[in-house]
């Protein structure tokens, strides 16, 4: 079954960090690339990070751009979210989601459950 | 940056077709992909590259995309259908940013 799982989660203070991980299991993970999106308490969802298969390319969305660091191990099927400077903006349910190129893009075609991350004192 | 547009809130009758649009400038010359999250769960993609369907997902989802709106349809809505739909794109034009519209939600009557 191809799968997604996020752990490292949980409630942080402002300007403390924290290191989400996601394990990837039923398709070859090194072969696709992934990427981080977030969904802050009854909101909608927001892009926050794209990391190719080679770790080659990677992108960040402006608003965490010199704070977040996307990561991955390709021995060991994970991704990883290295978050630093963390502001109580930054407190949302985190998803990992596999990425397929189509035609020139990429669409978000596996997702796994989301870790909830809390910025708060 | 890339703005993507959508209704906050549709509402149609069960077996009737629901429609949610997105809009942006120039849409049509991006690919679309359309993604459904039920309360408490992870999105699922539904349609990718504007119209095409992944596998599982039911032919009463449907899209298009033209000048500066993408349409999702769903035919023969059921109660299931009921849940949050979100437009994406990619933004090469800004630093290479994917870009999420704010949001449908989708009611059943």
């Amino acid at each position: 079954e191809v799968q997604l799982v996020e752990s490292g989660g949980g409630l942080v203070q402002p300007g403390g960090s924290l290191r989400l991980s996601c394990a990837a299991s039923g398709f070859t993970f090194s072969s696709y690339s992934m990427n981080w999106v977030r969904q802050a308490p009854g909101k909608g969802l927001e892009w926050v990070s794209y990391i190719s298969s080679s770790s080659s390319t990677i992108y960040y969305a402006d608003s965490v751009k010199g704070r977040f660091t996307i990561s991955r191990d390709n021995a060991k099927n994970s991704l990883y979210l290295q978050m630093n400077s963390l502001r109580a903006e930054d407190t949302a349910v985190y998803y990992c989601a596999r990425g397929i190129a189509v035609a020139g893009t990429h669409a978000f075609d596996i997702w796994g459950q989301g870790t909830m991350v809390t910025v708060s004192s | 940056s890339y703005v993507l547009t959508q209704p906050p809130s549709v509402s149609v009758a069960p077996g009737k077709t629901a429609r949610i649009t997105c809009g942006g400038n120039n849409i049509g010359s991006k690919s679309v992909h359309w993604y459904q999250q039920k309360p408490g769960q992870a999105p699922v993609l539904v349609i990718y590259y504007d119209s095409d369907r992944p596998s599982g997902i039911p032919e009463r989802f449907s899209g298009s995309n033209s000048g500066n709106t993408a349409t999702l349809t769903i035919s023969r809505v059921e109660a299931g259908d009921e849940a949050d739909y979100y437009c994406q794109v990619w933004d090469s034009s800004s630093d290479h940013h994917w870009v999420f519209g704010g949001g449908t939600k989708l009611t059943v009557l």
